[in-house]
């Protein structure tokens, strides 16, 4: 079974698209995450929600708009997709904000064209 | 802050031999440090950690070392394998639920 699981795995968009990802943790974890992987690899928090309640915002433009409808889900919407949203987006979950021992989802490598 | 340079710093290790990989922080008031390692392909996947009230920590196979006077982290793995090629992620931790990832080394382990 997959801990945390992200949908799509790939996904090419054209620019000024609206486009969302999906994420699903089996893991019963309080707290998920949304990172942006950019092309040197580098990894940066966006989004932490716990309980379904916003925890971390982190300088991201409003097109980026997070959505848990429940504490299992985190949804991640993006609004007139640019250029330089073309990245690999991870999900992650943990059992609290206190603790590590984040899990991470596979990735979804968005291209925007 | 981000990454610098344009390549991934990138660590040739010969199979059998011991790769140490190295991570700076840069914030003294970090608490927690975490290894973690990327294959292709896939997401970060949690290999050890280490508290800052500790300046060693030993796994199977890997040992964390912290250096909190020249805010210094790293990442022994004995014995490398194919299998360990991948790139090693060092992430800091300040406080509740702020964490900070390292820019990355990419890890070759030559057969």
């Amino acid at each position: 079974d997959t801990a945390v699981s992200q949908t799509p795995k790939y996904l090419v968009t054209q620019m000024g698209n609206d486009k969302s990802i999906k994420c699903e943790q089996n893991l019963g974890h309080d707290t998920m995450y949304w990172y942006k992987q950019d092309s040197k690899k580098f990894l940066k928090i966006m989004f932490s929600y716990n309980n379904k309640e916003l925890i971390i915002n982190e300088t991201v433009p409003n097109r980026f708009s997070p959505k848990s409808p429940d504490k299992a889900h985190l949804n991640l919407h993006i609004n007139s997709l640019e250029l330089g949203d073309s990245a690999v987006y991870f999900c992650a979950s943990s059992q609290d904000g206190t603790t590590w021992g984040y899990t991470f989802g596979s990735g979804t490598r968005l291209t925007v064209v | 802050g981000e990454s610098v340079g344009l390549h991934l710093p990138t660590l040739s290790v010969q199979e059998g031999d011991n790769s140490i990989i190295n991570c700076a922080y840069s914030n003294s008031a970090s608490d927690y440090f975490i290894w973690y390692k990327q294959e292709s392909g896939k997401g970060p996947q949690f290999i050890i950690d280490i508290r800052s009230n500790m300046d060693k920590r030993q796994g199977q196979r890997v040992t964390v070392l912290l250096n909190k006077t020249v805010k210094h982290l790293s990442l022994q793995i004995a014995a490398t394998q194919p299998g360990d090629s991948a790139v090693y992620f060092c992430a800091e931790r300040e406080g509740y639920q702020k964490v900070t990832f390292g820019t990355g080394t990419k890890l070759q382990v030559i057969p």
